[in-house]
């Protein structure tokens, strides 16, 4: 079996930094998304990517810049950390066909 | 666009069932999936369906209408441990990217 894994768990970041996420599939999974969930309110997309070198914007990108240098990994970067933000970013990688998403476990980010 | 619609919460008693509404307004339509998600974990699919009518899978049954835009996710002789939030997500034929709903809370009461 696979695993997708996400890097770091808790990131604590001051108002106006660059921030990184990443995230790392060993399913060979061709399709890779982030997504960003606020308390209360469903996922909404950021990005994602078809394969190696590729990114699409979803209808969260404003505020953030993504990389697929790799068909196995996904970063994600918060261009200016917004004060008091707080929020689960979780990465999902999907194969061929009709295969359904598989999630990381988030990285939770908390902005002071 | 998308839009996904589904009720806050939802509470009901141990060994009855409770029934997950989702009701959506698309674009474009390539199935619909469901998932759980507990408390600070990843969302866990359970789900998808494409074509009308109801699909039973045992514990979890999901029913789609196309022409309504409307599904739903009936779980069966509830748990405790059923308690969850239970999230409803539209796939786009474009990659099949996937547009969610805000979740529904469901509450299994003893």
């Amino acid at each position: 079996g696979g695993i997708i894994t996400q890097t770091p768990k808790f990131l604590i970041g001051q108002e106006g930094q660059k921030l990184t996420l990443k995230c790392q599939q060993n399913f060979n999974h061709d399709t890779m998304y982030w997504y960003r969930q606020d308390s209360g309110k469903g996922l909404r997309l950021i990005y994602y990517s078809i394969t190696e070198n590729d990114l699409q914007k979803g209808d969260l990108s404003e505020g953030y810049d993504a990389s697929r240098e790799k068909k196995s990994s996904f970063s994600l970067t918060v261009t200016s950390a917004q004060k008091n933000e707080m929020a689960v970013f979780l990465c999902a990688s999907r194969g061929t066909g009709d295969s359904d998403y598989t999630f990381g476990s988030g990285t939770r980010l908390l902005v002071i | 666009g998308q839009g996904v619609e589904q009720p806050d919460n939802l509470m009901s008693v141990e060994g009855t069932f409770a029934r997950v509404n989702c009701t959506y307004s698309t674009s474009g339509f390539n199935g619909l999936s469901w998932y759980q998600q507990r408390e600070g974990h990843a969302p866990v699919f359970l789900s998808y369906v494409v074509l009308d009518g109801l699909k039973d899978s045992g514990h979890f049954s999901t029913f789609l209408s196309r022409s309504n835009g409307y599904s739903y996710l009936l779980l069966t002789e509830l748990q405790i441990k059923d308690s969850a939030s239970y999230l409803c997500a539209v796939r786009e034929p474009n990659y099949n990217v996937l547009y969610f709903g805000s979740g529904t809370k469901l509450t299994v009461e003893p």
